[in-house]
C-alpha cells in the first residue's frame, strides 16, 4: 500500500523560513507534488519533482531524495497569505495520485 | 487557464436518497478524479478515469459508482446516502502527462442527515 507522512501542523512567524517535511513509502514512484490549499478553497499545484535534487520557484523551493523516500518544501520570506495547508502527493503506478494528510502551516505577525 | 466545475457547492441530502455529484472540465483532459476530503484523514481517491467510459477503483470505492459518458463530464454516484458519506467531494482533471498537475474543482460540501 501507499503511506505518506507530514508534520500535521506547524507555526512561523512572519518573514521567517519554513520547512515542511514528507516522507513517502509507494509501490511505484511516478513523481511527488506539492499543493497549498486555503482554508474552504480547492487545491492548488505548486511544484513537482521527479528526479533528485530542488527546483526553485520563487520563494518556494521543493526538495526530493528518491533513496529516502523523502521530501520537503520550503517556504521563504514567509508572509500572512502563506497561512494554509500544504499537501504532499506522490504519483505511484499509473495516474494514481496519493495524498499526505496535510500540514497546516500558521503565519503569525 | 482550466476550470473544472462541480455543480453544487453545498448539498444536503437524506439517508437512503441516491446522490448525483456532477463535474465538468473543459480543457480536454483524459483523466478525471473524485477525491473526498475529511479532517485528519486528508484527500482520498474514491475513483478515477482515464478515458471515456473508463473507470478504475480507487482507495475507498465502496458505496459509490462513476459514470464518464462525454470527456468533459464525470459523475459521481451515491445510490444510497448514508451519514458516513457527509464530507467535501473534490473533483479533478488532468493532461495524460506525467507531470501534469491535477486542476481541482472548488468542492461540494455534502451533508447526510
Amino acid at each position: 500500500g501507499q503511506n505518506i507522512d507530514q508534520p500535521t501542523e506547524m507555526t512561523a512567524t512572519e518573514g521567517a523560513i519554513v520547512q515542511i517535511n514528507c516522507t513517502y513509502q509507494t509501490s511505484g514512484f511516478n513523481g511527488l507534488f506539492w499543493y497549498q490549499q486555503h482554508a474552504g478553497e480547492a487545491p492548488t499545484f505548486l511544484s513537482y519533482n521527479v528526479l533528485d535534487g530542488l527546483e526553485e520557484k520563487g520563494r518556494f523551493s521543493s526538495f526530493l531524495s528518491r533513496s529516502k523516500g523523502y521530501s520537503y518544501l520550503l517556504l521563504k520570506e514567509l508572509q500572512m497569505k502563506d497561512s494554509a495547508s500544504y499537501l504532499c502527493a506522490v504519483k505511484a503506478a499509473g495516474n494514481k495520485l496519493t495524498f499526505g494528510g496535510g500540514t497546516r502551516v500558521l503565519v503569525k505577525p | 487557464d482550466v476550470k473544472v466545475t462541480q455543480s453544487s457547492r453545498y448539498l444536503v441530502k437524506r439517508t437512503g436518497e441516491k446522490v448525483f455529484l456532477e463535474c465538468v472540465q473543459d480543457m480536454d483532459h483524459e483523466n478525471m478524479f473524485w477525491y473526498r476530503q475529511d479532517p485528519g484523514l486528508g484527500l482520498r481517491l474514491i475513483y478515477f478515469s482515464y478515458d471515456v467510459k473508463m473507470k478504475e477503483k480507487g482507495d475507498i470505492p465502496e458505496g459509490y459508482s462513476v459514470s464518464r459518458e462525454k470527456k468533459e463530464r464525470f459523475s459521481l454516484i451515491l445510490e444510497s446516502a448514508s451519514t458516513n458519506q457527509t464530507s467535501m467531494y473534490l473533483c479533478a482533471s488532468s493532461l495524460e502527462v506525467e507531470n501534469s498537475p491535477l486542476h481541482f474543482g472548488n468542492g461540494t460540501r455534502l451533508t447526510v442527515t
